[in-house]
């Protein structure tokens, strides 16, 4: 596609339920990043991807988030068991080539909200 | 830890003015830096990149790289209100391998007419 698309846009969700959230990287980028913002703060690294593998998890906040890719292309980032410090914006964003000045393209991100 | 620190702001400036906008970061190792804009609700684009000591100029825009400093700066000539926006500094620390990019927490910009 033309850029990254994030699915859904906005999520809500009751306390102690499961959310998936979906990232299509641009076509041909290998590698894919999780990041979240909550409101007023600055991105925080999740998880990172290349190709199918994560070499890096070292973001993911607790064993209740996870995240898969597959055919090398999309991700989904599964959060279980959602709780109300997990409300934020979840942003993806996909890049040409692991490399240090291959920039990242983000998504329009997903609104978590857990009441 | 390794952390990238910005000025919160907000940043006000007249319309026409310089807009300069600061960060610092602790991994001395570091070799790529980068500088996202993100409006209110939008997600972040890049509107710079720099590698090497010194300047490097794109239109209105001018990054400054200061490595023994730990030093990177942005600098928006002839300000517009569209500039108007959070600027995210962005440094990829060294030794992770994976390149992940490190933020800060972002500068809020705020050009009046």
């Amino acid at each position: 596609g033309a850029g990254v698309s994030q699915s859904p846009s906005n999520k809500v969700t009751e306390k102690g339920k499961d959310v998936e959230l979906r990232c299509d990287p641009i076509s041909g980028h290998t590698a894919l990043y999780w990041y979240r913002q909550s409101l007023g703060q600055g991105l925080e690294f999740l998880i990172y991807f290349q190709g199918n593998s994560a070499p890096d998890k070292s973001g993911l906040p607790s064993d209740r988030f996870s995240a898969e890719r597959t055919g090398g292309s999309v991700s989904t980032l599964t959060i279980q068991r959602t709780q109300q410090e997990d409300s934020a914006v979840y942003l993806c964003a996909s890049s040409l080539l692991n490399r240090g000045n291959s920039p990242l393209h983000f998504g329009n991100g997903t609104r978590l909200t857990v009441t | 830890q390794k952390e990238v620190e910005q000025n919160s702001g907000p940043l006000s400036v007249p319309e026409g003015a310089i807009a300069s906008l600061n960060c610092t970061y602790s991994d001395r190792g570091s070799q790529s830096f980068f500088w996202y804009r993100q409006y209110s609700g939008k997600s972040p684009e890049l509107i710079m990149s720099i590698y090497s000591n010194g300047d490097k100029e794109d239109g209105r825009f001018t990054a400054q790289l200061n490595k023994a400093s730990q030093y990177v700066s942005l600098l928006i000539r002839d300000s517009q209100p569209s500039d108007s926006a959070t600027y995210l500094c962005a440094v990829i620390l060294s030794g992770a391998g994976s390149y992940q990019l490190t933020f800060g927490k972002g500068t809020k910009l705020s050009v009046i007419p």
